[in-house]
C-alpha cells in the first residue's frame, strides 16, 4: 500500500538554526499538509498546500515558517530560526484531493529536538 | 483553542467488551468528523468518519455515533481486541476547509 514517507525521522537543532523536514506524499495525491503535536498535546494543524501554493495556514505557521514543493515529488517544512517551543513531532500528510472533508495520510512523523 | 475536545486521556477495556470514546466539539460549522488511530512511533490512520447529514457510520466492528444537537460524537468498538490498543483522535472539520481540528486524544488499552 502507498504511504507517506518523511525524513528523517528525528533531528536535533540548535536555538536559532534552520531545520527542513522532508516528505514524500503518496505520487497521486494533490494535496499535502503538516501537522505538529507537542508532547502531551494534541495534533496541531500548520498548513494546507494544493497546486504549489498555500491554502490554508494556522496562527501558529508564522514567518518562520514556509513550505516547498521543489520538484513534483517532494514536499517540505522549513523553520527558518528554529526556538525551544517548535520542539514537537511534525507529521506530514497527503489527499487525493476533491473533496476536502477526505481522510489524510500521515506519514511516520520527524521528532524535532530544539537545543 | 478547545474546538475539539476528548475528556478522557485514557480508557482500559476487558478484551471481548465494548470500547466507547467520546468526543465533543464547539463549532457547530464542523459537518465531517473523522476517527484516527495512532500506534507509537507511527502517525495516525484513518479509522472512521462520519458527515453531518447522518448519525451514524458502521465498518466493521467500529461505528461512530453523532448527536448534532449535543455536538457530541463517539467510537464504539466491538468487541474490543488488544490489537486495537493506540491512542485515538478524534477529528472535525468545515466544508471546503483544509484546517481539521484534532481532539488530544485518548489512549485505550485493551487488556486481554
Amino acid at each position: 500500500e502507498p504511504e507517506v514517507t518523511q525524513t528523517p525521522s528525528h533531528q536535533v537543532t540548535q536555538m536559532g538554526q534552520e531545520v527542513i523536514l522532508r516528505c514524500v506524499p503518496i505520487s497521486n495525491h494533490l494535496y499535502f499538509y503538516w501537522y505538529r503535536q507537542i508532547l502531551g498535546q494534541k495534533v496541531e494543524f500548520l498548513v494546507s498546500f494544493y497546486n504549489n501554493e498555500i491554502s490554508e495556514k494556522s496562527e501558529i505557521f508564522d514567518d518562520q515558517f514556509s513550505v516547498e514543493r521543489p520538484d513534483g515529488s517532494n514536499f517540505t517544512l522549513k523553520i527558518r530560526s528554529t526556538k525551544l517551543e517548535d520542539s514537537a513531532m511534525y507529521f506530514c500528510a497527503s489527499g487525493k484531493g476533491g473533496q476536502t472533508n477526505e481522510k489524510l495520510f500521515f506519514g511516520s512523523g520527524t521528532q524535532l529536538s530544539v537545543l | 483553542d478547545q474546538q475539539v475536545k476528548q475528556n478522557s486521556p485514557s480508557l482500559s477495556v476487558q478484551e471481548g467488551r465494548i470500547s466507547i470514546l467520546n468526543c465533543d466539539y464547539t463549532n457547530s460549522m464542523f459537518d465531517y468528523f473523522l476517527w484516527y488511530k495512532k500506534y507509537p512511533a507511527e502517525g495516525p490512520t484513518f479509522l472512521i468518519s462520519i458527515s453531518s447529514i447522518k448519525d451514524k457510520n458502521e465498518d466493521g466492528r467500529f461505528t461512530v455515533f453523532l448527536n448534532k444537537s449535543a455536538k457530541h460524537l463517539s467510537l464504539h468498538i466491538v468487541p474490543s481486541q488488544p490489537g486495537d490498543s493506540a491512542v485515538y483522535f478524534c477529528a472535525a472539520s468545515e466544508n471546503n476547509n483544509n484546517d481539521m481540528r484534532f481532539g488530544a486524544g485518548t489512549r485505550l488499552t485493551v487488556k486481554p
